[in-house]
């Protein structure tokens, strides 16, 4: 079965950049119907949607973030990422690489997740 | 953006009894031309990720028990565990797909009595 894994720097600097990667092992990126998406989650909050980007390289972010954020593809190595810029202590948080089948909106595989801090 | 409200906040259960988690969105996620609903319910245990449980507010997960079930339409839906396990002690939210930004419920706490 599918299997997603985020990779990135645990701790980030204010106002520099987040960037995190997703690596999908078991299935292609670049087949099938699938958003592949990014989710965050801070310490005892709720979740975030953040966006998702399709095979196409087709993408739809949350206008919340949409002026700092950029996912896109690398399907030579499928996987997927997430640039996060301009960044503050609010973009602390879990981030995770997330399906959605059938270009609908539920989140079907998830990974593990990764915890970002911004800190000086 | 849909505004998604579950209710409780936190729910105290004993083992084997019937646990029932609310959530409204704050407009119809109904699409008319398929009639379904575009809900979802996910279980979150502690360090790990949200783990999908429903979908089209009533379509069980492959390998989900069947003592989860989802119900409703529209804007109020209901997710309930029909006899609690220990194994069921979570967070759960809701979320809407109907439209972006997909939003999700702020959780409910499940616990055991």
């Amino acid at each position: 079965q599918v299997q997603l894994q985020e990779s990135g720097p645990g701790l980030v600097k204010p106002s520099q950049t987040l960037s995190l990667t997703c690596t999908v092992s078991d299935g292609s990126i670049s087949s099938g119907t699938y958003y592949w998406s990014w989710i965050r989650q801070p310490a005892g909050k709720g979740l975030e949607w953040i966006g998702h980007i399709y095979s196409s390289g087709s993408t739809n972010y949350n206008p919340s973030l949409k002026s700092r954020v950029t996912i896109s593809l690398d399907t030579s190595e499928n996987q997927f990422s997430l640039k996060l810029s301009s960044v503050t202590a609010a973009d602390t948080a879990v981030y995770y690489c997330t399906r959605a089948p059938n270009f609908y909106g539920y989140q079907d595989y998830w990974g593990q997740g990764t915890l970002v801090t911004v800190s000086s | 953006d849909i505004v998604m409200t579950q209710s409780p906040d936190s729910l105290a259960m004993s083992l084997g009894e019937r646990a029932t988690i609310n959530c409204k969105s704050s407009q119809s996620v109904l699409y008319s031309s398929n009639n379904k609903s575009f809900l979802a319910w996910y279980q979150q245990k502690p360090g790990q990720p949200p783990k999908l449980l429903i979908y089209w507010a009533s379509t069980r997960e492959s390998g989900v028990p069947d003592r989860f079930s989802g119900s409703g339409s529209g804007t109020d839906f209901t997710l309930t565990i029909s006899s609690l396990q220990a194994e069921d002690v979570a967070v759960y939210y809701c979320q809407q797909y109907y439209d972006t930004p997909y939003t999700f419920g702020q959780g409910t706490k499940l616990e055991i009595k």
